[in-house]
């Protein structure tokens, strides 16, 4: 089984659209982040949830929304999508809530035109 | 501002050689350390971290060396193999900041055969 897993890997769509990515770990992690991964391949964190609360809010525009329905699930909807919004992005989990040891998913390309 | 960056964009080095890959951080209050890798199409593989209050550690072929004096961090790679072609990061976790990790610009590494 993959430890941290996301849906879709690719997601195509038109600027406007609404869409969601999803992420699932069964490492038993109690943390859980994204991350957006811009063209120059630089790592940037967006969010984080610490048993399904949020915890780190980065500034990141509110078309962006995620949600936690419980510990094992991390989504991240995005509204009105833009051009600028095209990027890989990334989950992650940890044990605790430091930041220690984070492992990331495989990751959602995301192409917006 | 808060940072972490890399002496070398990239690095090209010859199958069965020893690998360097620097990192320079600037915030004090960082307290733990990560490299990642990631292969193309792929999500940051963890590889190694330590924590500050450690300047040495020891994986399988890699060995994180941290400087605080100098706030350096270096990943070292022994007998550098084909399969370690990747982008690597370094990451900074600042004391409570929520587990909020800062990456690196990333350096690309190339082995030749």
């Amino acid at each position: 089984d993959t430890a941290v897993s996301q849906t879709p890997k690719y997601l195509v769509t038109q600027m406007g659209n609404d869409k969601s990515i999803k992420c699932e770990q069964n490492l038993g992690h109690d943390t859980m982040y994204w991350y957006k991964q811009d063209s120059k391949k630089f790592l940037k964190i967006m969010f984080s949830y610490n048993n399904k609360e949020l915890i780190i809010n980065e500034t990141v525009p509110n078309r962006f929304s995620p949600k936690s329905p419980d510990k094992a699930h991390l989504n991240l909807h995005i509204n009105s999508l833009e051009l600028g919004d095209s990027a890989v992005y990334f989950c992650a989990t940890s044990p605790g809530q430091g930041g220690y040891e984070q492992y990331f998913g495989p990751g959602t390309r995301l192409t917006v035109t | 501002g808060e940072s972490v960056g890399l002496h070398l964009p990239t690095l090209s080095v010859q199958e069965g050689d020893n690998s360097i890959i620097n990192c320079a951080y600037s915030n004090s209050a960082s307290d733990y350390f990560i490299w990642y890798k990631q292969e193309s199409g792929k999500g940051p593989q963890f590889i190694i971290d330590i924590r500050s209050n450690m300047d040495k550690r020891q994986g399988q072929r890699v060995t994180v060396l941290l400087n605080k004096t100098v706030k350096h961090l270096s990943l070292q790679i022994a007998a550098t193999q084909p399969g370690d072609s990747a982008v690597y990061f370094c990451a900074e976790n600042i004391n409570n900041q929520g587990g909020k990790l800062i990456f690196g610009q990333g350096t690309e590494l190339s082995v030749k055969p």
